[in-house]
């Protein structure tokens, strides 16, 4: 089946020591985002590819960093994470950007939840 | 004012009843609208999606949409345990080149056996 994987599911770090998470797609879908999501708030958007162009949000840390080496992968590198980015981190993909019709639509990872010791 | 207003609940209903959710959004130039469901510690799910005024069903799931009063909302019919759930409602503002989704922060529901 077609599928968002995120990768590990759990990441524990120290405070300060880089992390990286992982997501890739076999739906071959032009855009992907990340999302940041920490409990009971909305998920708030890190970044997003289009193809390979690269889109970061206004109020995105410097701290965060993203890569898409190619259409299925894509990864966030957290630098130095700190006790406030304890969250869990969502991965989502769509055909086309959002404003595009049908093929706007978002379908997620399963999430890699983030714990910084 | 945020972009996306949902009641953060928990709404409580019992197993069989039609379950309520609302949503209203800030901006009249929002076209696209979403509903998707968070069990606790899991991703969002996609329930359905709707771009025209009225209503639009998917099973047991319903979606009204009505852009002169900016609302739109989910009803579950004959809701099951299984439903109890986090309920996002995103939408799109078309505003140019820089479109992207926002996110309500969620209704909670509980359905009671």
């Amino acid at each position: 089946d077609a599928m968002v994987i995120q990768n590990p599911r759990y990441q524990v770090t120290q405070f300060g020591k880089p992390v990286t998470l992982s997501c890739s797609q076999t739906l071959n879908h032009n855009v992907m985002y990340w999302y940041q999501q920490k409990s009971s708030q909305a998920p708030k958007l890190l970044f997003h590819y289009y193809d390979k162009d690269f889109n970061n949000e206004a109020d995105t840390p410097d701290n965060f960093q993203s890569r898409r080496p190619n259409t299925s992968f894509c990864f966030l590198d957290i630098r130095s994470p700190g006790l406030g980015d304890a969250a869990m981190y969502l991965c989502a993909t769509s055909r086309e950007p959002p404003g595009q019709g049908v093929g706007e639509t978002q379908y997620f990872g399963p999430g890699t939840r983030l714990l910084v010791l | 004012q945020k972009e996306v207003e949902q009641n953060s609940g928990p709404l409580s209903v019992p197993e069989g009843a039609i379950a309520s959710l609302n949503c209203t959004y800030s901006d009249r130039v929002s076209q696209s609208f979403f509903w998707y469901r968070q069990y606790s510690g899991k991703s969002p799910e996609l329930i359905m999606s709707i771009y025209s005024n009225g209503d639009k069903e998917d099973g047991r799931f319903t979606a009204q949409l009505n852009k002169a009063s900016q609302y739109v909302s989910l009803l579950i019919r004959d809701s099951q345990p299984s439903d109890s759930a986090t309920y996002l409602c995103a939408v799109i503002p078309i505003r140019g080149n820089f479109n992207k989704f926002y996110f309500g922060s969620g209704t909670k529901l509980n359905v009671k056996p």
